[in-house]
């Protein structure tokens, strides 16, 4: 079973400022790191799934990168909107499924 | 958003009864997971699969089991419901498998076992 730490656990941010949280996982056998929002009374809501130590993807004002090699990912917010408030999940895996962090709680704060 | 329905969306029922969860997809995806969702814990496998009547355990298979009959569905089945199985349950499908497809959710189904 692999182990997918998250942190911080919670964070509230101002609406306007600029955040980032970070996604550690065991760096041997890697094949992929999926980055997940889920909002409350939704389902969780695919946001990239990167392979390649190196990685950067970017959706709007969201954007990742992902080390293989020393085993993180960070997730980046630009100017942090109240619809950004949501569960950031990531999880890693391969052929046999994912095993998922226990993600990150952003609260926006206007 | 993909075409996942799951089914039904809440149940309550009583220790010891046999439940069965149905997952529904109009994608014709390959790949089909059942996840349960707990306070304190993240996203955790339960079972997948890769096609029709191929099928592997996750990480928390213990008192369940599965079948995928066919391609659209994919059934998950407590034979004797227990108190700790109650939980949020989750079914994602994919294209592909998740070395670089993501997956995607359905709304899930709240299960309270009493």
């Amino acid at each position: 079973i692999l182990n997918v730490e998250q942190s911080p656990q919670s964070l509230h941010v101002q609406e306007g400022d600029s955040t980032n949280f970070t996604c550690s996982f065991p760096s041997s056998n890697f094949y992929a790191l999926h980055w997940y929002r889920w909002e409350t009374a939704k389902s969780p809501e695919a946001l990239f799934v990167m392979t390649l130590n190196g990685d950067e993807k970017k959706k709007g004002r969201i954007s990742a990168t992902l080390n293989t090699k020393e085993g993180y990912s960070y997730l980046y917010i630009k100017g942090s909107q109240p619809e950004d408030s949501a569960t950031y999940l990531c999880a890693t895996g391969g052929a046999d499924g994912l095993t998922f962090g226990k993600g990150t709680h952003l609260i926006i704060q206007p | 958003d993909a075409g996942i329905t799951q089914s039904p969306r809440h149940k309550v029922t009583e220790t010891g009864t046999p439940v069965t969860l149905r997952c529904h997809q109009t994608e014709n995806h390959r790949y089909m997971y059942w996840y349960r969702q707990d306070p304190g814990h993240g996203l955790r496998l339960i079972h997948y699969s890769y096609g029709v009547k191929d099928t592997d355990k996750g990480e928390v298979s213990d008192g369940y089991s599965v079948s995928r009959s066919k391609t659209e569905d994919f059934l998950l089945t407590l034979e004797s419901a227990t108190s700790s199985q109650t939980s949020v349950y989750f079914c994602a499908i994919s294209e592909e498998d998740s070395r670089n497809q993501p997956q995607h959710f359905g709304d899930g189904t709240r299960l309270s076992i009493l």
